[in-house]
């Protein structure tokens, strides 16, 4: 079956501009989270959706960061006024229940500021 | 402070020999370790969690609670085994992970 996708899968922007990342989980799954992934930082953990709500926003980096869910599906993690320390790629991953190690992962999107 | 650390950011070791990845974490109640790899244009995947006690693709991982480690192991590397590898802890009730930093294994012909 379809398993997480996110898109883009790149994104070039230039510093100051919005971005808007999309991920679509896999059908079904109630827990869906977002990480960055960098150089030297390894996997950071940015906010987690059960259903629509976010129990956890603690690792969003500052309050350019927010993030939605809609309809227990689709999660859009929005980055307003980008700066090239946000150059990272942002995974997403869903679960199909409680379990937090059950992570399915997308491919990512490679974000870059200029 | 870092609840999950690997300490080392790169490790090569020759094909056939043996490879240790380290991990060390901070966590006072009981916690549930995990293992996932990332391979070169692969996605993010679970490769083994410390409750199920299993070997899988030949590695094994023991949690040892007096030295707050669960390191990754493998008698005999394969090429194969090139990759991203990230130590997670999942803390009781938290229903999230804290990954380390990560530690890419080069296993060299």
């Amino acid at each position: 079956g379809a398993g997480v996708s996110q898109s883009p899968s790149n994104k070039v922007t230039e510093k100051g501009k919005d971005v808007e990342l999309r991920c679509d989980p896999i059908s079904g799954h109630t827990a869906l989270y977002w990480y960055r992934q960098s150089l030297g930082q390894g996997l950071e953990f940015l906010i987690y959706f059960q259903g629509n709500s976010a129990p956890d926003k603690s690792g969003l980096p500052s309050d350019r960061f927010s993030a939605e869910r809609t309809g227990g599906s689709v999660s859009t993690l929005t980055i307003q006024r980008t700066q090239q320390e946000d150059s990272a790629v942002y995974l997403c991953a869903s679960t199909p229940g409680e379990a937090a190690y059950e992570q399915y992962f997308g491919p990512g999107t490679r974000l870059t500021v200029t | 402070a870092q609840r999950v650390t690997q300490p080392e950011k790169l490790l090569s070791v020759f094909k056939g020999a043996p490879v240790e990845l380290k991990c060390n974490y901070s966590y006072s109640g009981s916690p549930e370790l995990f293992w996932y790899v990332q391979y070169s244009r692969q996605r993010l995947q679970l490769l083994l969690r410390h409750i199920s006690r299993e070997s899988i693709k030949g590695f094994t991982a023991d949690l040892n609670k007096g030295e707050t480690s669960f390191h990754l192991k493998k008698p005999f590397a394969q090429e194969e085994d090139s990759a991203m590898y990230y130590c997670a802890l999942e803390e009781g009730g938290s229903e999230k992970l804290v990954f380390g930093k990560g530690t890419k294994l080069t296993v060299n012909p």
